[in-house]
């Protein structure tokens, strides 16, 4: 159980072209996702925090208006890269959790999507 | 933005030693995690720890939560090829967001056969 796909796995586009990625809980319902980024060779690093149904919570340097985050049901969350540039050519990493359990409870993490920005 | 300090940054081993990696902090955490991440896919979770000096095992992997609550170790025992990958360890601070994980450096480890 507590399986969490990512679509694409891979993505190349152009300078300047929009990217979503998808984050799906496929068998529970996550009341929360999470988004990372992860440089090569470099740890994970949070970019942002969403609910379903509510505005995502962004970490402190992270751009909302470049990266769009929309949770719209208990199963999908979806992050677009707005007019992506090579510098944002990164691994990024959805997580959920079904906030049952009480605190800390435990993220499951996608398979990781691989945008590379021409 | 905060981080954990992971060492040693990169091993490589023979099959069937013992394999040992630590991970500090400047300031008091409330969990330790430990995750292993093969190249081009998400981290798996390894072990969980959540109060100050718990040793907990999970198969030939033994992790321990420091008394200090700023740091952890991960042991691996008698490594295998498939040990391979990075480990990260990752923890939430306290005071923090209790859903929020703050991740380490991380530790690649190669086995040789």
């Amino acid at each position: 159980g507590a399986v969490v796909s990512q679509h694409p796995s891979w993505v190349i586009c152009k300078s300047g072209t929009s990217v979503k990625i998808e984050c799906r809980s496929l068998d529970f319902q996550a009341t929360t996702m999470f988004w990372y980024r992860q440089f090569p060779k470099q740890s994970l690093m949070l970019m942002a925090t969403s609910n379903e149904g509510s505005k995502a919570t962004y970490e402190q340097g992270v751009e909302k208006d470049k990266f769009l985050i929309n949770h719209a049901s208990l199963t999908l969350s979806t992050l677009t890269v707005t007019s992506a540039h090579p510098e944002d050519s990164s691994f990024y990493i959805c997580s959920a959790n079904t906030g049952e359990g009480g605190d800390y409870n435990e993220q499951f993490f996608g398979p990781g999507t691989r945008l590379t920005v021409l | 933005g905060q981080q954990l300090n992971q060492s040693p940054q990169s091993m490589f081993i023979q099959e069937g030693e013992d394999v040992s990696m630590n991970c500090t902090s400047s300031s008091i955490f409330n969990t330790w995690l430990w995750y292993k991440q093969d190249p081009g896919e998400g981290p798996v979770l390894l072990i969980a720890l959540y109060k100050a000096g718990e040793l907990t095992s999970n198969g030939r992997l033994t992790a321990q939560f420091g008394i200090t609550r700023k740091d952890s170790f991960l042991n691996i025992s008698a490594s295998i090829p498939s040990d391979v990958g990075i480990y990260f360890c990752a923890g939430h601070p306290y005071g923090g967001a209790t859903n929020k994980l703050i991740f380490g450096t991380g530790t690649l480890l190669a086995v040789q056969p």
